[in-house]
């Protein structure tokens, strides 16, 4: 029953590393997520995939780029790792339901803690 | 201005009390919305969607008032597990698909 996967948990970047944030659902579901969470700041928005092939921005893209690569996984990359990028990072999926207008509960995954140093 | 605000609490409680969150929202075409549940360190998860006419679970209320664009979470008889903090969270179906955009939350510190 795993729900969402994201890998790593925990990565201490040095400034201008690269690295790729990894997450699978086995939900089925249509639409994934990448967020990150700063105090005082909740659950901003990176990038969102509605369905497999789609990819849009949200909130705060700047400094990163993403992969819809099939409909299980969505990954996040930081090709330089800044400081301001130090954050915990949420992957998530959702799926619709009958008709659009009605959202439907989103699943994280348990978070990957990164420090860039 | 945030497309969805809380007020960011610490909301200092005892145990049996009755504590109300709001949440407002800035896009007045947003279709669905919830309150999510963050505990300490962990991942958000759903605690119950918000329905046009109100919904309740248990000793948890959920309203929303569209013309003021406001969503409410009402808390009764407070429990030490209900420490946490709570999410507003906002879909406003853009494109005709699921984004789901969050409040900063609120923060509930239920004390014996």
């Amino acid at each position: 029953n795993a729900g969402v996967t994201q890998t790593p948990k925990f990565q201490v970047l040095k400034t201008g590393q690269s690295m790729t944030l990894q997450c699978a659902q086995d939900m089925n579901h249509n639409s994934m997520y990448w967020y990150r969470q700063d105090p005082g700041m909740g659950l901003r928005l990176i990038y969102y995939s509605a369905s497999e092939g789609t990819t849009d921005k949200g909130e705060v893209p700047n400094g990163y780029n993403v992969s819809r690569l099939n409909k299980r996984e969505f990954s996040l990359r930081l090709e330089s790792a800044a400081p301001s990028q130090t954050s915990v990072y949420f992957c998530a999926s959702s799926d619709q339901q009958g008709s659009v207008l009605w959202g439907t509960e989103a699943f994280f995954g348990q978070g990957t803690r990164l420090t860039v140093v | 201005r945030k497309e969805v605000e809380q007020d960011p609490g610490p909301f200092n409680v005892p145990e049996g009390a009755t504590v109300a969150f709001n949440c407002t929202y800035s896009n007045s075409a947003s279709q669905s919305f919830f309150w999510y549940r963050q505990d300490c360190r962990k991942e958000p998860k759903l605690l119950m969607s918000v329905y046009s006419s109100g919904n309740e679970d248990g000793r948890f209320t959920a309203q929303l008032n569209r013309a003021s664009q406001y969503i409410s979470l009402l808390i009764r008889d407070s429990k030490l597990s209900d420490s946490a903090t709570y999410l507003c969270v906002v879909n406003p179906l853009s494109g005709g698909y699921n984004k789901l955009i969050f409040g900063a939350g609120t923060r509930l510190a239920v004390h014996p």
